[in-house]
Formats: structure tokens, sequence, C-alpha cells
């Protein structure tokens, strides 16, 4: 069975003060790492995916890596805009349903 | 381009209820997943429909029904509502461009509260 694990749970930064979060995940044949955000109140929002071992992508201050057994979602100088809740999740094998974790709470302070 | 668009946003139910939950994909996608998301599960995968067939389906009791239009509506069903199933419901479409670059979007969920 897929497995996601996202940590910290919680993470409050200074604004500017850039930080990493951590995704862990164990599954049988990635066929893909996704990387959302969600505000309170609304459904995720897509950022990035990634698909293979040492493949990186950037949007604005976040940027996405990925390893065999996890990936990073980085932030350079943060703002307070980039309060939000960070969701990791794996597609695996032939199956098309996402397996997400927990997710991480970012806030950013001005 | 419209998103994917959930009604009703709110909901309140009592025990014993049922309750019926729409969503519209956005246009051009043609599979609907949904999720439940609860603060101590997160997002959870119910099910998935594509072309009018449920092509996955995750390990929620046999409460939880959904269908798929032939425009590619989506509706998913609970019956004999619990207090557990308070939660946020969430409908993700996607093109199905073959299984890896099948990113979903999301809409702004239904919020469901069962008293």
């Amino acid at each position: 069975e897929d497995q996601v694990t996202q940590s910290p749970e919680a993470l409050r930064l200074q604004e500017g003060e850039s930080s990493s979060l951590n995704c862990s995940y164990t599954v049988s044949g990635l066929r893909g790492l996704f990387w959302y955000r969600q505000d309170p109140g609304k459904g995720p929002e897509f950022l990035f995916t990634l698909y293979s071992a040492g493949e990186e992508k950037e949007k604005e201050r976040l940027k996405a890596t990925l390893t065999k057994k996890e990936s990073f979602l980085h932030i350079t100088a943060p703002k307070p805009e980039d309060s939000a809740t960070y969701l990791c999740a794996v597609r695996g094998g032939a199956n098309s349903k996402l397996t997400f974790g927990k997710g991480i709470t970012l806030s950013v302070r001005p | 381009k419209a998103g994917v668009t959930q009604t009703p946003r709110y909901l309140i139910k009592t025990r014993g209820q049922q309750v019926t939950l729409s969503c519209s994909p956005i246009s051009g996608h043609r599979s609907v997943s949904w999720y439940q998301q609860t603060p101590g599960q997160g997002l959870q995968f119910l099910f998935e429909y594509f072309s009018e067939t449920q092509r996955n389906k995750g390990n929620f009791p046999g409460r939880f029904s959904g269908r798929q239009f032939s425009n590619s509506r989506s509706e998913m069903n609970v019956s004999t509502l619990e207090l557990g199933d308070s939660a946020l419901y969430l409908c993700a479409s996607s093109l199905n461009e073959g299984v890896a670059k099948n990113i979903q979007y999301f809409g702004a969920g239904t919020r469901l509260s069962v008293l």
C-alpha cells in the first residue's frame, strides 16, 4: 500500500527565512509525485509534478526536488502570502488514484 | 476556463439521512475523483469515474456511492449518515492523458456537517 509522510506537521517562519518541507514516501512503481497548496476553505491547488529521482521544478519562491525516497519543497525568502497547507501526494503502479500525506501547515510572519 | 464546480458548498444533515453532492468537471475533462478530507485522516480517496464507469474505489463502506453522467458531471451519495461522515468532500477532475501525466484539479469542496 502506498504511504506518504510529511514533516513537520506545522512550521512557523519569519518573512524572508528560507526553509524546506519534507515528504517521505513508499510506493510500488512511482508514477508521479505531486505537490499541492491548500488555503483555508478552499480546495487544493496544483503546484508541481515530479516523475523521476533527480528531477527539480521551480515556481517563484518554491522549488520541488525528488529522490527515490523523498521529496522536498524548498521555500526561499517566504512572504506572508505563502502561508497555507502544503500537501504531497503520490501515484503508484497502474493505479490512477492519489495517496496524500496529511499536509504541512506553514505560517509566515511579517 | 471555468474550474471544477462543486455544489452545494455547505450542507447540514442529521444522522440517518442521506445526501447527494454534485461535481461539474473542467470542460473537456473526462475523469472525476472524489476525496474525503478530515483533520485527523487528511485526504482519503473515495472513488474515481471515467466515461461513466467506476475505475477505482477506496476503502470506504458501501454507504458511499457515486456515478458519472455522459457529460462527465458526477454525483456522490452517502446514505444513512453517521457523525463521522462530517468532512470536506473534494472532487477533482483530470484530462486522463495517461496515468502518469494525469494531473488532478480540485474544486472548493462541499463541507458536510452531520448532527
